[in-house]
Formats: C-alpha cells, sequence, structure tokens
C-alpha cells in the first residue's frame, strides 16, 4: 500500500533532549512538509522540502531541523532549542509544491517528561 | 498572515440528518480551497477540494459551496452517520503565499444517536 509513514506513534522528550521523528512517504512525491499541531487550533507549518537536498522554513522553524538526504525520507528533529514541544507532529506529502492536496501520515504525539 | 476562521468550534448533529459546517475566509485573492477530515489520534484525510472558478463541487456524500462575494465556504454532509464524527478542517490557498495552505481552527463535528 502506497502512503506517508510516521514513527513513533507517540515520543517522550526530556529536558535538554533533541529527538527525531521519523516520516517515509513511497508515493514517490516530491513535496515533503512538517506540520505541528496544538488543541483546538489549525495546522502550523515547520519545515517544508521541494526536493531531495532542499528545505525551506515555515511559520515555525524556530527549535527544529529537518534534512532531505532521500526522496522517501524527511525526518524532523526537536532540538532542546524549542522550549514548548508538546504537540501533535503530522508529515505530509504532495506530488509537487504546487500541488496542494496532501497526503497525511497518521501523526506522532510528543509530549515532556 | 492570514487565517481561515469557523464559525462553530463545535457541531452537534442527529444521525441522518444533513450537516453543514461553515468556514470564513478573508483573503479575496485565495484561488484554491480543500476540506479535510480527521479523526482522533489520526492525520487529515482529504474530502473535497475546489477551485475559486467554481462555485459548487459534489462528491460522495459531500457538497463544497464556495460564495466569493461574502468570502464564505461550507461543507454539506448528507445523511450523517455516526462515522461522520471527527474534526473538519478547511484550508486556502494563496497564490503569493509560495503555495503555502492557511488552515482554519477545525470544526468538531458531534453525531447524535
Amino acid at each position: 500500500d502506497g502512503g506517508i509513514t510516521q514513527s513513533p506513534k507517540y515520543l517522550f522528550r526530556k529536558e535538554g533532549q533533541n529527538v527525531t521523528l521519523s516520516c517515509e512517504q513511497n508515493l514517490n512525491h516530491d513535496a515533503m512538509y512538517w506540520y505541528r499541531q496544538d488543541p483546538g487550533q489549525g495546522l502550523r507549518l515547520i519545515y517544508y522540502s521541494q526536493i531531495v537536498n532542499d528545505f525551506q522554513k515555515g511559520d515555525i522553524a524556530e527549535g527544529y531541523s529537518v534534512s532531505r538526504e532521500k526522496k522517501e525520507s524527511f525526518p524532523l528533529t526537536v532540538t532542546s532549542a524549542q522550549k514548548n514541544p508538546t504537540a501533535f507532529y503530522l508529515c505530509a506529502s504532495s506530488i509537487d509544491r504546487g500541488n496542494e492536496k496532501l497526503f497525511f501520515g497518521s501523526g506522532t504525539q510528543l509530549s515532556v517528561l | 498572515g492570514e487565517s481561515v476562521g469557523l464559525h462553530l468550534p463545535t457541531l452537534s448533529v442527529q444521525e441522518g440528518d444533513n450537516s453543514i459546517i461553515n468556514c470564513a475566509y478573508s483573503n479575496s485573492a485565495s484561488d484554491y480551497f480543500i476540506w479535510y477530515k480527521q479523526e482522533s489520534g489520526k492525520g487529515p484525510q482529504f474530502i473535497i477540494d475546489i477551485r475559486s472558478n467554481m462555485d459548487k463541487r459534489q462528491g460522495q456524500r459531500v457538497t463544497v459551496l464556495l460564495n466569493k462575494t461574502v468570502k464564505h465556504l461550507s461543507l454539506q454532509i448528507a445523511a450523517t452517520q455516526p462515522g461522520d464524527s471527527a474534526v473538519y478542517f478547511c484550508a486556502e490557498n494563496i497564490p503569493q503565499s509560495n503555495y503555502q495552505l492557511i488552515w482554519g481552527a477545525g470544526t468538531k463535528l458531534i453525531i447524535k444517536p
């Protein structure tokens, strides 16, 4: 089955720790995205990538980092600089950056210990 | 930045009735609108989309209406079923935003038996 796989489903972060969220897609999509979702709010864009080895900051990139070494993979690292990391993180992909229809993974819930 | 707003955060509907979820947008340059359904603990799923050169688009049991005069978007779900319980998000694309979707906060749809 084609789709987007996020792991882990749940993740806990200790003070001062960096954690990495995984996102893999087998849809052969060029563009990938990371969103943050807080309770009762819409999605906010953290980073996006239009193509391998290229990525751009979204609205709330501070405290996060990404890489795009392979077309299929777009991992997100939540660094210790992100002081309020507790949220639901969603990865998405689209055929290309000009195609607005996004396909989402099932999300990772990150909580702080 | 621009944001998409929703009229009601929660909507309760009797099973079998039609549901209407409303969305207001503020940017007259928006040229594309999309609705997603998000079930608890899952990623958003695409429902239907519409471009600004259309007023109405129908899918299976769903209809999206676009009123550009008052900058209003609605999602109609016919014969609402228990499986329709979810949070529904509208999002808009503003051409100048480099294809970044702007998301509303969501409306929670509750189905009463």
